[in-house]
């Protein structure tokens, strides 16, 4: 079975430093990874996505993930915190023949520090 | 282009009752997921309609019943309500085993 685990609920930062939110997977066949952000009241929006090609994804508003399978990992990254960076971030993993259903971690909350 | 909507966004039952939410799928998807998402909690999966035919279930009871119309539409009904359905529904439109973007949510409230 599929699984996701995010180290952290909450993580705080400096506006300028850098943000990294930690992710480890489960899964016996290789995965689709994914991040999304939700905003308070809003659904999800998709950061990145890893689907086997290179091993660093880059996404949206500055974000990049690497795809570590040794350590079973997918942190994801961004040099220089916003303040607009303030959110909710899921780690998400499915299946290679069946992107339909997706797992999600239980989330961690970025604060940023003025 | 027009986004995936909900409706309502907003919704207070009571224990017993039955709820229906409601999802406008994106223009030209043809798959649409249904989540739920406690509160402090990650989503999770309930099921998924592919072509108005149901295309995989989570670990959700049989209370929790969906449909998909012609138009792609979907809607997700729950009876018996219980205290701990309260959460936030989200709805996926995508294409088959492709992105799916997400609505706002319906927030509903079981009293």
């Amino acid at each position: 079975a599929q699984s996701v685990t995010q180290l952290g609920s909450h993580v705080s930062v400096s506006e300028g430093a850098l943000v990294l939110l930690r992710c480890n997977y489960s899964s016996s066949v290789p995965p689709y990874l994914f991040w999304y952000v939700q905003y308070p009241n809003q659904g999800l929006q998709l950061l990145l996505k890893y689907t086997s090609a290179a091993t660093l994804v880059k996404g949206i508003n500055g974000f990049e993930a690497e795809f570590k399978k040794s350590e079973t990992s997918f942190h994801l990254t961004k040099p220089s915190a916003h303040m607009s960076d303030a959110a909710e971030y899921f780690c998400a993993v499915s299946e290679r023949d069946s992107a339909s259903k997706i797992i999600f971690g239980s989330g961690t909350r970025l604060s940023i520090r003025p | 282009e027009t986004g995936v909507t909900q409706s309502p966004t907003h919704l207070i039952k009571t224990r017993g009752q039955q709820v229906t939410l409601r999802c406008s799928s994106q223009s030209g998807h043809n798959t649409v997921s249904w989540y739920q998402q406690a509160l402090g909690q990650g989503p999770q999966f309930i099921f998924q309609y592919y072509r108005e035919e149901e295309n995989g279930r989570g670990n959700f009871p049989p209370r929790f019943s969906g449909l998909q119309f012609p138009n792609y539409s979907s809607e997700l009904n729950v009876n018996a309500l219980e205290l701990d359905d309260s959460a936030l529904y989200l709805c996926a439109s995508s294409l088959l085993n492709n992105e799916q973007f997400f609505g706002p949510g319906t927030r509903l409230t079981v009293l």
